[in-house]
């Protein structure tokens, strides 16, 4: 069974450009997940869909952040303008809807704001 | 708001010996406890979950135990091996109102096994 596949893997951007990740959730997996990873923390989830539609957004800095899920498969986070602290590991993940609670994740990408 | 508090944060143990982490939630309504491991530069990954129907769960060196009363679940590792040095995160889960599951997790146990 092919995994969460994640893209780009690594990405350096100066403060104030923008960034975005693409990501495209194990097949038939209705949830996917947006969490952030900074180094030393446990993963904290940005944004979460189900199919479509987005079931919890509440820790998305919106003023900068944005997520869409067109089609209800494939989806892209993008960061504009980014800040230093948005440095971390953007990690994917999804799970089916039926069994919601098991989450898989993708490799993640890792972006460095200098 | 929930949190989930993890410990200790840092754990070295000698091959062989015995590992536990420990992690407490606050959401009484969480109903799913899965663990997972990160090898450095690696995804997290499923190791073992638990139920909030079960207290004790166990595959091979691994077990975890669930007090619900206490609102506090741990991972015990057991016969550790060097290949178990990693990152566990704990995570406490529960389903969503608007149809969703929320999974809260901690912020992890760095494990060294030193051979």
């Amino acid at each position: 069974e092919a995994g969460v596949a994640q893209s780009p893997r690594y990405k350096i951007i100066e403060k104030r450009q923008s960034v975005a990740f693409w990501c495209n959730p194990i097949s038939g997996h209705a949830t996917l997940y947006w969490y952030q990873q900074i180094l030393g923390q446990g993963p904290k989830l940005l944004i979460q869909f189900q199919n479509n539609g987005v079931v919890d957004d509440s820790q998305l800095p919106k003023d900068r952040f944005s997520a869409e899920r067109l089609k209800g498969v494939d989806s892209t986070l993008k960061i504009q303008p980014a800040k230093l602290e948005d440095s971390a590991v953007y990690l994917c993940a999804s799970s089916l809807r039926t069994s919601g609670n098991t989450i898989y994740f993708g490799e993640g990408s890792w972006l460095t704001v200098v | 708001g929930e949190n989930v508090e993890q410990h200790p944060s840092t754990l070295s143990v000698q091959e062989g010996d015995s590992a536990v982490i420990k992690c407490t939630y606050s959401d009484s309504a969480s109903n799913y406890f899965p663990w997972y491991k990160q090898e450095l530069g690696k995804r997290p990954q499923l190791i073992i979950d638990i139920r909030s129907n079960v207290g004790e769960k166990k595959d091979q060196r691994i077990a975890v135990t669930l007090n619900k009363t206490a609102k506090h679940f741990s991972l015990h590792i057991t016969e550790t091996q060097p290949e178990d040095s990693a990152v566990y995160f704990c995570a406490a889960s529960r389903g969503g109102n608007t149809g969703g599951f929320k999974t809260i997790f901690g912020a992890g146990t760095r494990l060294f096994v030193k051979a």
